[in-house]
């Protein structure tokens, strides 16, 4: 079955570690987007690859970084510098992440990571 | 920078009945889609229907239907015969069109359908 797998469901991570939450589709989409959702909030763009080895800021970088090396996967680590990491984490992608001037392509989401700081 | 509004964090329905989700939103593009996401108790996130901004003809999908009103920057959902499964959080999105396909949501309105 094709589609987007996030793992794992539920991470909880020391104050001052860093931890790397998996996103993995195999769908052949070019694009792949990482989201934050907190409570009361809807869901705010963190980083997004339209293509291997490229990848641009969203509205709320700070404290994370990613990596896009192979076209199926875009990790997202979530640093030390980041002052409230505990969130909903969802990833998502999409066929490409610019079509053709009148295309559109949906995203399609993943299940999504609970990332807890103790 | 656009901006979407959901005004009404939580609403309720008699199963059966119908109900109007607002949305509205800031944009100076004159080109771009709008959309409803559904999120259930189970957290994944599921495309209920979308508008392209050029469309004037408000679009449907079975018992989900959008009043899209441009000039107003207004985009509400409604659900017709409500069923205990459409409890969930409701998210209005917007994406520009051409180029990154970047999507901006609204807060969310969490829908609760009763028996």
């Amino acid at each position: 079955d094709g589609g987007i797998t996030q793992s794992p469901k539920y991470l909880f991570r020391k104050e001052g570690q860093n931890v790397t939450l998996s996103c993995e589709q195999n769908l052949n989409h070019d694009a792949m987007y990482w989201y934050r959702q907190d409570p009361g909030q809807g869901l705010r763009l963190i980083y997004y690859s339209q293509i291997v080895n490229d990848f641009q800021k969203g509205d709320i970088a700070e404290g994370y970084s990613v990596s896009r090396e192979k076209k199926e996967s875009f990790p997202l680590t979530v640093t030390s510098a980041q002052k409230n990491p505990t969130a909903f984490y969802l990833c998502a992608s999409s066929i490409d992440g610019g079509g053709a001037y009148g295309s559109y392509n949906e995203q399609f989401f993943g299940p999504g990571t609970r990332l807890t700081v103790l | 920078a656009q901006t979407v509004t959901q005004s009404q964090p939580e609403m309720s329905v008699q199963e059966a009945e119908t109900v109007t989700l607002s949305c509205t939103y800031d944009t100076s593009e004159s080109n771009y889609y709008l959309f409803w996401y559904k999120q259930p108790p189970s957290r994944q996130m599921i495309l209920v229907i979308r508008q392209e901004a050029y469309k004037q003809q408000n679009a449907t999908e079975n018992r989900f239907s959008v009043n899209f009103q441009k000039a107003a920057k207004s985009f509400s959902l409604k659900i017709s015969d409500s069923q205990l499964g459409d409890t969930a959080m409701y998210f209005c999105a917007f994406m520009k069109k051409g180029g990154s396909e970047k999507l901006v949501f609204g807060k969310g309105t969490k829908l609760t359908v009763n028996p």
